[in-house]
């Protein structure tokens, strides 16, 4: 099955630095990367997903960078504010079978210093 | 209202009892997932199913059942086999397997 890693576990920066958060990937059968954001006693949402065919998305201060190569995909924050802080997964996948499953990665606790 | 409900938000049960927890969705999802999260740690995925009427287990599926009878509901069934299943609950759905998935507010189940 689909082994999920992602590094660092927690991250500490100063407002306005950038943070990057890698995901590493064991099936190279995936073809779907998203990455999904849970504030303190919230949902977990999107906020921003790639697929395959594509190495690179942006969207205002988030992107997320894909290397298929070395199963390996990344969310990058830049110029983070406060409101950042929160745990980020990953929860790559593909449709390998009909009735395959998406398994999230453990997390990433990111706190953002004022 | 469109989106993703659970219900009841908090949930109080005695050992040995079976427990449901509801999740309805006017999205038009095809997937819907169930997912146990517990303090600190990520999702874990109990079981999900794709298409009305199917199911498929998750990592962790025993000592919990669902059921999916119509597009819009996936109740997930608490038995009285499961070893620890005080923990925070999410629903979610997705238009189809490999899409974004939306997240319920969750059940906050405690079995004392």
């Amino acid at each position: 099955g689909e082994n999920v890693e992602q590094h660092p576990s927690t991250l500490s920066v100063q407002e306005g630095d950038s943070a990057v958060i890698k995901c590493t990937y064991s099936d190279s059968a995936s073809n779907y990367f998203p990455w999904y954001k849970q504030e303190l006693g919230k949902r977990p949402q999107l906020i921003i997903d790639i697929r395959s065919n594509v190495g690179e998305k942006k969207d205002q201060r988030i992107a997320v960078t894909l290397n298929k190569t070395a199963k390996h995909f990344s969310l990058h924050i830049t110029e983070t504010q406060p409101e950042d802080s929160a745990v980020y997964f990953c929860a790559p996948g593909g449709m390998k079978t009909s009735y395959d499953k998406v398994i999230f990665g453990p997390g990433t606790s990111l706190s953002v210093i004022p | 209202d469109g989106g993703i409900t659970q219900s009841p938000k908090y949930l109080f049960r005695k050992e040995g009892q079976n427990v449901t927890l509801s999740c309805e969705q006017n999205l038009n999802h095809d997937a819907m997932y169930w997912y146990r999260q517990d303090p600190g740690q990520g999702l874990r995925l109990i079981y999900y199913s794709q298409i009305v009427n199917d199911f498929q287990k998750g990592d962790i599926a025993e000592g919990y059942s669902v059921s999916r009878e119509k597009k819009e509901s996936f109740p997930l069934t608490v038995t009285s086999a499961q070893k620890n299943p005080t923990a925070f609950y999410l629903c979610a759905s997705s238009i189809k397997a490999y899409y974004e998935q939306y997240f319920g507010p969750g059940t906050r189940l405690t079995v004392t």
